[in-house]
């Protein structure tokens, strides 16, 4: 089927290596932000998310780096598996908004 | 298990036919949204409703139409005024300013 991913930032990297994906924010007065994993095919879940009142946060094998200063916000994924592969995507949402806006996302491969 | 349910997963749309994509959640949220998902671009916004028998255009809204007689439930009709509709559809709900559940998504093909 047609890939999500075609056209996007690819990220390669070798199963067992650490993985970072960024994401550069526009709105300086978001305070919620939220990383999302798209595999091929099927909609997007959620990873991770993170409020503005924070600068790191940890999940299993994940963390989320907010850098409010020059809004950038980053994916840390741990030992990438295979399983790992996908389009991963930011989200940021400014106070009082039900609608966040989604950046591009960044396909992640992973090389056994 | 609750959760968001669009159907049907495939979609084939002749010209000149209006086709409708379901979406179902039992997730008791407020607001609902459809996105399109062009290859290699970002989620774009076709429409969104924060209460039943309420919504608002997104930013591609032309060509689409929405119901929300249910809270649960938030159909999206393409119509044949939509001249480009092969795409990737999803479906999202959320509390308000929460992370989004989404669904498993529809592909639309005109044939």
């Amino acid at each position: 089927g047609e890939s999500v991913g075609l056209h996007l930032p690819t990220l390669s990297v070798q199963e067992g290596d650490n993985s970072i994906i960024n994401c550069a924010y526009s709105n300086s007065a978001s305070d919620y932000f939220i990383w999302y994993k798209q595999e091929s095919g099927k909609g997007p879940q959620f990873i991770i998310d993170i409020r503005s009142n924070m600068d790191k946060r940890q999940g299993q094998r994940v963390t989320v780096l907010l850098n409010k200063t020059v809004k950038h916000l980053s994916l840390q994924i741990a030992a990438t598996q295979p399983g790992d592969s996908a389009v991963y995507f930011c989200a940021e949402n400014k106070g009082g908004s039900y609608i966040p806006t989604f950046g591009r996302g960044t396909s992640l491969i992973v090389h056994p | 298990d609750g959760g968001i349910t669009q159907s049907p997963k495939y979609l084939f749309r002749k010209e000149g036919q209006n086709v409708t994509l379901s979406c179902e959640q039992n997730l008791n949220h407020d607001a609902m949204y459809w996105y399109r998902q062009d290859p290699g671009q970002g989620l774009r916004l076709i429409y969104y409703s924060q209460i039943v028998n309420d919504f608002q255009k997104g930013d591609i809204a032309e060509g689409y139409s929405v119901s929300r007689e249910k809270k649960e439930s938030f159909p999206l009709t393409v119509t044949s005024a939509q001249k480009n509709p092969t795409a990737f559809y999803l479906c999202a709900s959320s509390y308000w300013q929460g992370g989004y559940t989404f669904g498993s998504g529809t592909r639309l093909t005109v044939v």
